[in-house]
């Protein structure tokens, strides 16, 4: 299996704090994305990231951040946490646009 | 919406029944890609067509491209039971990776 880690895998959090997932891999892949997953909309892409420190939006990004400061991690960043970003999210990478993509577990966060 | 679009959106069917799946897009692509995910886990990479190909086999599948319909399909031949998940059609557009809602497989024993 790839090396890509998602921390936490399960969150319950309050509506209003800001929260951050992790993704880490230990594969040295260029590219990382942060998708969401809820029934009916299948996987939505949220950010991604073709480099350190560059980074783009995706179709649903409003409310969500990211960062690279380093090749093997990449954070989301929920601002201010609203139910409607109760998720699974799921972190990807890849080595280039035109390979496969590594898909991490999973982060079940749920905002109360 | 960048997504590509599977259809049908929900797919019961018998083993050893084969079983079709497509995916519609928008815009021009480098390649297609058709990932499996198993219930509440992450997604698996099965294909990738480029779009200069029009087939491709693995196995028991057998995905098609029709770059002037704009238009791929899934084909699993000779279904299992282990083969109940869903399957997501994948598209890049410039270096992002996005998906479509997906199609849910019953095969039932």
């Amino acid at each position: 299996d790839a090396g890509i880690t998602q921390s936490p895998r399960h969150k319950v959090t309050e509506t209003g704090t800001p929260v951050t997932l992790r993704c880490h891999q230990t594969e040295n892949h260029r590219y990382m994305y942060w998708y969401r997953q809820d029934p009916g909309h299948g996987l939505r892409l949220i950010h991604y990231s073709y480099g350190v420190k560059d980074t783009d939006k995706g179709e649903v990004s409003d409310g969500y951040s990211v960062s690279r400061s380093k090749t093997e991690d990449f954070l989301l960043t929920l601002e201010s946490a609203t139910s409607s970003q109760t998720s699974v999210y799921f972190c990807a990478i890849s080595d280039g646009v035109n390979t496969e993509a590594f898909f991490g577990q999973g982060t079940r966060l749920t905002v109360v | 919406s960048q997504q590509g679009e599977e259809d049908p959106q929900a797919l019961s069917i018998q083993e050893g029944e084969n079983a079709t799946m497509n995916c519609s897009y928008k815009t021009s692509i480098n390649n297609l890609q058709w990932y499996r995910q198993n219930s509440g886990r992450g997604l698996v990479h099965l294909i990738l067509i480029r779009s200069n190909e029009r087939e491709k086999h693995s196995g028991r599948l057998r995905v098609t491209l029709d770059t002037s319909k704009k238009s791929s399909s899934l084909l699993i031949t000779a279904s299992r039971a282990a083969d109940t998940a869903s399957y997501f059609c994948a598209k890049v557009s410039g270096y992002a990776l996005n998906f479509g809602k997906g199609t849910s497989l019953l095969v039932t024993p």
